[in-house]
């Protein structure tokens, strides 16, 4: 069965430093992946993902993500963190057998001024 | 602002109550999907629709009983709920079920309290 993990419920960084949300898959066949945001009341919104097209894939609000097949890693970066940046984040892996979308357990970013 | 609008988006209601949240798209997507999302925690797969048939049950329990009506609408009925289904309420949206392909669009929930 596929997964994902996500490394730290909690992430806090300055705001102007670089934003790194960790995430590693497992998956039996290549994995379609995907990062989503959730602010405060709101539902989730699609950040960017990976369906094998390239590998360094670009995001909305400056974000990208980069798959490595060797380290079974589809990780979240950010240049320059913003206080808007602020949410809850979420990596998911699709289960293209039966059309599911597995989300990780979510990382909580802080933005310190 | 969201393309997929849910209402309410806040709700309390008691165990004997029966009411229904409501969940609307015109992106002409065919697969729509109810959530359960605990506070701190993943979304929860509930419920699939693709193309107005019931694709996916996720063995919920039958308090719960969703419905789509035309491809733009769905609809989750409400009856005899226990206080521990408070939780937070997603609709979603996407082009079609293969979710690779085509990444799910959610509404903003509705928040539910069962008194």
């Amino acid at each position: 069965a596929q997964s994902v993990t996500q490394l730290g419920s909690h992430v806090s960084v300055s705001e102007g430093a670089l934003v790194l949300l960790r995430c590693n898959y497992s998956s039996s066949v290549p994995p379609y992946l995907f990062w989503y945001v959730q602010y405060p009341n709101q539902g989730l919104q699609l950040l960017l993902k990976y369906t094998s097209a390239a590998t360094l894939v670009k995001g909305i609000n400056g974000f990208e993500a980069e798959f490595k097949k060797s380290e079974t890693s589809f990780h979240l970066t950010k240049p320059s963190a913003h206080m808007s940046d602020a949410a809850e984040y979420f990596c998911a892996v699709s289960d293209h057998r039966d059309d599911k979308i597995i989300f990780g357990k979510g990382t909580r970013l802080h933005i310190l001024p | 602002d969201t393309e997929v609008t849910q209402t309410p988006k806040h709700l309390v209601m008691g165990m004997t109550n029966k009411k229904s949240l409501k969940c609307e798209q015109h992106m002409g997507h065919r697969a729509m999907y109810w959530y359960k999302q605990k506070a701190k925690k993943p979304p929860e797969l509930m419920f699939v629709y693709s193309y107005e048939k019931l694709s996916i049950n996720e063995s919920v329990p039958s308090r719960f009983s969703p419905e789509c009506p035309n491809s733009s609408l769905l609809n989750l009925h409400l009856h005899a709920l226990q206080p521990e289904d408070s939780a937070l309420y997603l609709c979603a949206s996407s082009q079609a079920r293969d979710s690779y392909n085509s990444p799910l669009h959610f509404g903003n929930g509705t928040r539910l309290t069962v008194t």
